[in-house]
């Protein structure tokens, strides 16, 4: 069984930049979901896919967006990126909305 | 939304002592899951207990539905449990989102 890969493991970019960052979900989940962890702090939740739709969204703005392919795998996409952006972002899939998320070793972003 | 409250923040064993970490959520909840975020940033799941009690080798959780509580236990530490702690909980009713705690810090020394 394959677990939930993200990609790439780190990443810097400068503000203003755009970023795309990756996720595999484990084998026969169809639910991704996205949390970003600034230092110190518990993941907070970004987003959730479900079936390549969006059906949950977290307090953050327009310019984090993403997308789930029909292989269940997804992607983030930060745009106009600002220094508080700097972060682990943590990819997680399951099965069902009430079973157990499974996270990925995350991708580490900062921002110049 | 619903609150997650952690205990202790922060926490220093010797290698071999036990320990209990403790979490408070405020709602009615249908999932809850204890992590453990090692040093490298990896999230690592040690159990999904919504209710009832759980054990794997020297970990144990207890999780009190209806007192809106979950106990980690952490028998014969040894200094790779060392890390972050996560309680994260989802409430019951609908989309909700997974809701994480504040944390505790666990450091073994041997």
């Amino acid at each position: 069984e394959t677990g939930v890969t993200q990609s790439p493991t780190h990443l810097i970019k400068t503000r203003g930049q755009q970023v795309t960052l990756r996720c595999s979900s484990q084998s026969g989940h169809n639910t991704v979901s996205w949390y970003q962890q600034a230092l110190g702090q518990g993941p907070q939740f970004i987003f959730q896919y479900y079936r390549e739709e969006e059906n949950g969204r977290g307090n953050f703005p327009p310019r984090f967006s993403g997308l789930q392919f029909p292989n269940y795998s997804s992607e983030l996409n930060v745009n106009a990126l600002e220094l508080d952006d700097s972060a682990l972002y943590l990819c997680a899939s399951s099965w069902a909305d009430n079973s157990p998320l499974h996270f990925g070793n995350g991708t580490r972003l900062t921002v110049t | 939304g619903i609150q997650v409250e952690q205990s202790p923040p922060d926490l220093i064993l010797q290698e071999g002592a036990n320990s209990t970490l403790r979490c408070n959520f405020s709602d009615s909840v249908n999932n809850l899951q204890w992590f453990h975020q090692n040093p490298w940033g990896q999230l690592i799941n040690l159990f999904y207990i919504p209710s009832g009690t759980k054990q794997n080798g020297r970990l144990s959780a207890t999780t009190v539905a209806t007192e809106r509580y979950s106990l980690l236990y952490i028998s014969s530490s040894q200094t790779t449990d060392s890390g972050v702690y996560f309680c994260a909980v989802k409430k019951r009713r609908g989309f909700q989102k997974l809701v994480f705690g504040t944390g505790t810090r666990l450091l073994v020394s041997p």
